[in-house]
C-alpha cells in the first residue's frame, strides 16, 4: 500500500496567516493525489483534485501544487471558516490511502 | 442538488452484520462509481471500497476482503454497504461518496453522504 504522510499534524494560526501542508507519497503517484476539508462532525468536503485543480465552488485562497512523490496545500489568508482538519488522498493505485490529517486551529 | 442520503445510526454485537444504504439524487446515479470510506472517533479516513453503480462491478481494500459487500439497486438509484463479523474494531462513521470518473479528475469524491454511525458493542 502507498503511504501517505501529512505534515504538520497540527498547526495554529491567526486570521489572514499563509498556512502551508505537505503531503508525502512513498512511491510515486504522479498527479493522483486530492484534498479534502473536515469540520467536526461533517463530512469531507473536496478541494483540490488532482494535484492543483480547484474543485467548483472552493474559494481560490486555496491552491494545490506538486506531483511525484511530493505536494502542497496552500491557503493564501486563512479565514475563520477554514479552521479544520485538512487530508490529502491518493488514488493512484488501491486501496486509495489518506494522509494522517493536519489540524488548523485558531492560535 | 446533487445528494447522497444515508440510512440512519445502527448498533450491532459483535459477530453481527450491518447494511448501510446510500441514496442517490440529482444526477444520474449509473455514471458515478461510488466509495465507501469509513472514521473511527478521533481518528483519520480510511478507504473501504468502490463499486460500479451501472456494471455493479465492485473492488474492496484488502483490509475487508470477505466481511464487506459493496451492492446496489439502481431501480431506487441506492448502493449498499454491508459489513459481516463486526468486532468493536468496526465502530466508526461510515461514508458513501459519489466518485469523480475521469483520469484528469483523479477519481476524487465531489459529493459525500452525511454518515451513518455503526456502533458494535455487547
Amino acid at each position: 500500500d502507498i503511504q501517505m504522510t501529512q505534515s504538520p499534524s497540527s498547526l495554529s494560526a491567526s486570521v489572514g496567516d499563509r498556512v502551508t501542508i505537505t503531503c508525502r507519497a512513498s512511491q510515486t503517484i504522479s498527479w493522483y493525489l486530492n484534498w479534502y476539508q473536515q469540520i467536526p462532525g461533517k463530512a469531507p468536503k473536496l478541494l483540490i483534485y488532482a494535484a492543483s485543480s480547484l474543485q467548483s465552488g472552493v474559494p481560490p485562497r486555496f491552491r494545490g501544487s506538486g506531483s511525484g512523490t511530493d505536494f502542497t496545500l496552500t491557503i493564501s489568508s486563512l479565514q475563520p471558516e477554514d479552521f479544520a482538519t485538512y487530508y490529502c488522498q491518493q488514488t493512484y493505485n488501491t486501496p486509495e490511502t489518506f494522509g494522517g490529517g493536519t489540524k488548523v486551529e485558531i492560535k | 442538488q446533487v445528494q447522497l442520503v444515508q440510512s440512519g445510526a445502527e448498533v450491532k454485537k459483535p459477530g453481527a452484520s450491518v447494511k448501510v444504504s446510500c441514496k442517490a439524487s440529482g444526477y444520474t446515479f449509473t455514471s458515478y462509481d461510488i466509495k465507501w470510506v469509513r472514521q473511527a472517533a478521533g481518528q483519520g479516513l480510511e478507504w473501504m471500497g468502490w463499486m460500479n453503480p451501472n456494471s455493479g462491478d465492485t473492488g474492496y481494500a484488502q483490509k475487508f476482503q470477505g466481511r464487506v459487500t459493496m451492492t446496489r439497486n439502481t431501480s431506487i438509484k441506492t448502493a449498499y454497504l454491508e459489513l459481516s463479523s463486526l468486532r468493536s474494531e468496526d465502530t466508526a462513521v461510515y461514508y458513501c461518496a459519489r466518485a469523480l470518473g475521469a483520469v484528469a479528475e483523479s477519481y476524487a469524491m465531489d459529493v459525500w453522504g452525511q454518515g451513518t454511525t455503526v456502533t458494535v458493542s455487547s
